[in-house]
């Protein structure tokens, strides 16, 4: 199957300091990708959707100028988290589909991050 | 956000036994999509399945899209420890990519 990587796997950091994350799709090209949070024991939260050449669009609650979402190209979405705090740590994860309008999606192995 | 609904939470079974989970909606879906997730890990798309009624197999596995287009179920069949994990449900509707997924099932099985 189609193969997104995400870099890093995990990351601890200190409160106030932003972290970056990175989404791949390593074989095929995603013109929009999305981005995911999950906590302990629960489902996948869909919090913004990464579209390359626009801005990304963010579903209801999460904030945009918190979570900085670039697709810098039709391999690569990255997802800046500012100013961290304890509360933002969690599992992100990132998925693309294979094709435009395809419903398909693959995801990453997904960034645990905590924040200290 | 909507979540599909998810059946059961939780299964704790015997190796060898069969499996079986479900999902249901008040909202039609085009797509379903079966993903097993394991500890610490992104979900791994299981089976996909596009048509109402369709039938599909992936080894073990069986999922079937419902004729309603409301609703799926997973069968595993002669599980093994290694199907241990959570599996999710997910369906879409055309609207942009996006998936709605269910709250997932935790598998456990007892060797």
């Amino acid at each position: 199957g189609a193969v997104v990587s995400q870099h890093p796997s995990w990351v601890i950091c200190k409160s106030g300091t932003s972290v970056k994350i990175e989404c791949r799709s390593l074989d095929f090209q995603a013109t929009t990708m999305f981005w995911y949070r999950q906590f302990p024991k629960q489902s996948l939260m869909l919090m913004a959707t990464s579209n390359e050449g626009s801005k990304a669009t963010y579903e209801q609650g999460v904030e945009k100028d918190k979570f900085l979402i670039n697709h810098a190209s039709l391999t690569l979405s990255t997802l800046t988290v500012t100013s961290a705090h304890p509360e933002d740590s969690s599992f992100y994860i990132c998925s693309a589909p294979l094709a435009p309008l395809q419903e398909t999606q693959y995801f990453g192995p997904g960034t645990r991050l905590l924040v200290l | 956000g909507q979540q599909l609904n998810q059946s059961p939470q939780s299964m704790f079974i015997q190796e060898g036994e069969d499996v079986s989970m479900n999902c249901t909606s008040s909202s039609i879906f085009n797509t379903w999509l079966w993903y097993k997730q394991d500890p610490g890990e992104g979900p791994v798309l299981l089976i996909a399945l596009y048509k109402a009624g369709e039938l599909t197999s992936n080894g073990r596995l069986t999922a079937q899209f419902g004729i309603t287009r409301k609703d799926s179920f997973l069968n595993i069949s002669a599980s093994i420890p290694s199907d241990v994990g959570i599996y999710f449900c997910a369906g879409g509707n055309n609207a942009g990519n996006m998936l709605t997924f269910g709250g997932g099932t935790r598998l456990m099985v007892k060797p």
